[in-house]
């Protein structure tokens, strides 16, 4: 089956900068890498995905980019803000083929004020 | 955008009994499946719910221990059966399909965090 690597697990940012997450799967048949943020005692939130015909994608201080040949995946995070703080999960599925995610095993990030 | 729901939202169960969860949603959606997330680790796939079939189990979980139903298109329940400690857990639903989505869209229910004593 699909294995989902992400790194790093940690994350401490002074406020403002950038952060970046990485991440690696297995299976060359996935097609679409959905992230998520997850703040303590939340549900995990989708926040930006991407389909493996688009190479990044944007989303105000968001960005994905996703190397196909490489079959690796990363997050992009901007101007990072307190409210960044939260467990991020990238994850990847076949799509419309078979849409099960799995997950990768989640980056703690901390903005520091 | 769609409501997700789940019943209860937290328990605490002697071992040995069952627990049953609820996940409704307020609109049709395409599939549901259920996911345990353990404290402090990641999400783990326990199954596919099928609407008015046998669930689809992951590697690891099986009917007799983790009993799925989803009698339509808008409401499935995962029970816990015969608990020990080792079950203490967050168990999400999740749904794809929503009105207005790209269909690969995965939204997740609040959770129930269940503690087994």
């Amino acid at each position: 089956g699909e294995n989902v690597e992400q790194h790093p697990s940690t994350l401490s940012v002074q406020e403002g900068d950038s952060a970046v997450i990485k991440c690696t799967y297995s299976d060359s048949a996935s097609n679409y890498f959905p992230w998520y943020k997850q703040e303590l005692g939340k549900r995990p939130q989708l926040i930006i995905d991407i389909r493996s015909n688009v190479g990044e994608k944007k989303d105000q201080r968001i960005a994905v980019t996703l190397n196909k040949t490489a079959k690796h995946f990363s997050l992009h995070i901007t101007e990072t803000q307190p409210e960044d703080s939260a467990v991020y999960f990238c994850a990847a599925s076949k799509g419309s083929t078979n849409y099960k995610l799995s997950f990768g095993a989640g980056t703690t990030v901390t903005v520091r004020a | 955008s769609a409501v997700i729901s789940q019943k209860p939202s937290r328990d605490i169960c002697q071992r040995g009994t069952s627990l049953t969860i609820q996940c409704q949603v307020d609109s049709q959606v395409t599939m549901m499946f259920w996911y345990r997330q353990q404290p402090g680790q990641s999400l783990t796939l326990i199954a596919t719910a099928n609407q008015g079939s046998e669930a689809t189990y992951e590697s690891g979980f099986v009917i007799d221990k983790f009993p799925i139903s989803r009698p339509n298109l808008t409401f499935s329940t995962l029970t816990v059966s015969n608990m020990s400690p080792e079950d203490s857990s967050i168990y999400l639903c999740s749904v794809t399909g929503l009105a207005g989505g790209n269909g690969l869209e995965q939204f997740f229910g609040p959770g129930t965090r269940l503690t087994v004593l």
